[in-house]
């Protein structure tokens, strides 16, 4: 069964610097998604991607925040200069339709970034 | 602001028995409901997806209701067994956008 995977599982990094978490959404899918966990809280929507542009983000996704399909199958979350609340499990998703067309969503197993 | 509140906050049920979780919400305009399951240090999976007009949906022992006049949903998983012990999440997607809205969630413990 195809699944998305991303790495790495755990990134550790010192603050101010630049992480890239990587993504590989399933083969077919057109819509793909960051989300974030901080520990022991609810999962919080980041950003929503479709055609090659974010189509939504939430107010968490500030200017450190971006996004890249840069080769048709990866899917990167840059973060420009980590801050120690950036710690958190970050999971990408992807989906055929849209969230709001009840098309369903799968998730990656996260990548665990602590920022020291 | 679109809100999902999930109840109980945590329960433990004996292997074999039947739960009820509970959510509430006011995503407004609705577009649908869904119920994940997410394993400690795992990603969510998907248990069902309800649009406004459905009232029912099974998926093996788990079975989610949903009354969008009321805003409610439950899940109900039958004859519980000790690898349903995870976190189960409730969330809401709005008709105008393509973000989710997630509930805090339930963990459940399911105990021999």
């Amino acid at each position: 069964e195809p699944e998305v995977t991303q790495t790495p599982s755990h990134q550790v990094t010192q603050m101010g610097q630049e992480v890239i978490l990587r993504c590989v959404p399933i083969s077919n899918h057109l819509y793909f998604y960051w989300y974030r966990q901080i520990l022991g809280q609810k999962v919080e929507f980041l950003v929503s991607f479709y055609n090659n542009e974010i189509s939504e983000k939430s107010e968490i996704f500030d200017d450190q925040f971006s996004v890249e399909r840069p080769d048709g199958s990866n899917f990167t979350l840059k973060i420009r200069s980590t801050k120690l609340e950036d710690s958190a499990m970050y999971f990408c998703a992807s989906s055929v339709g849209p969230g709001q067309g009840s098309y369903e969503q799968y998730f990656g197993p996260g990548t665990r970034l602590t920022v020291t | 602001k679109n809100q999902v509140e999930q109840s109980p906050q945590s329960l433990i049920i004996l292997e074999g028995k039947n739960c009820t979780l509970q959510c509430n919400y006011t995503v407004s305009p609705f577009s649908n409901l869904r119920w994940y399951k997410q394993d400690t240090g795992r990603g969510p999976v998907s248990l069902t997806i309800m649009t406004f007009s459905e009232n029912t949906k099974s998926n093996g022992r788990y079975t989610a209701t949903l009354d969008a006049d009321t805003k409610q949903s439950s899940l109900h998983i039958t004859a519980s067994q000790l690898s349903d012990s995870a976190s189960y999440i409730c969330v809401v997607s709005g008709s105008n956008d393509y973000k989710l809205s997630f509930g805090a969630g339930t963990t459940v413990t399911v105990r021999a």
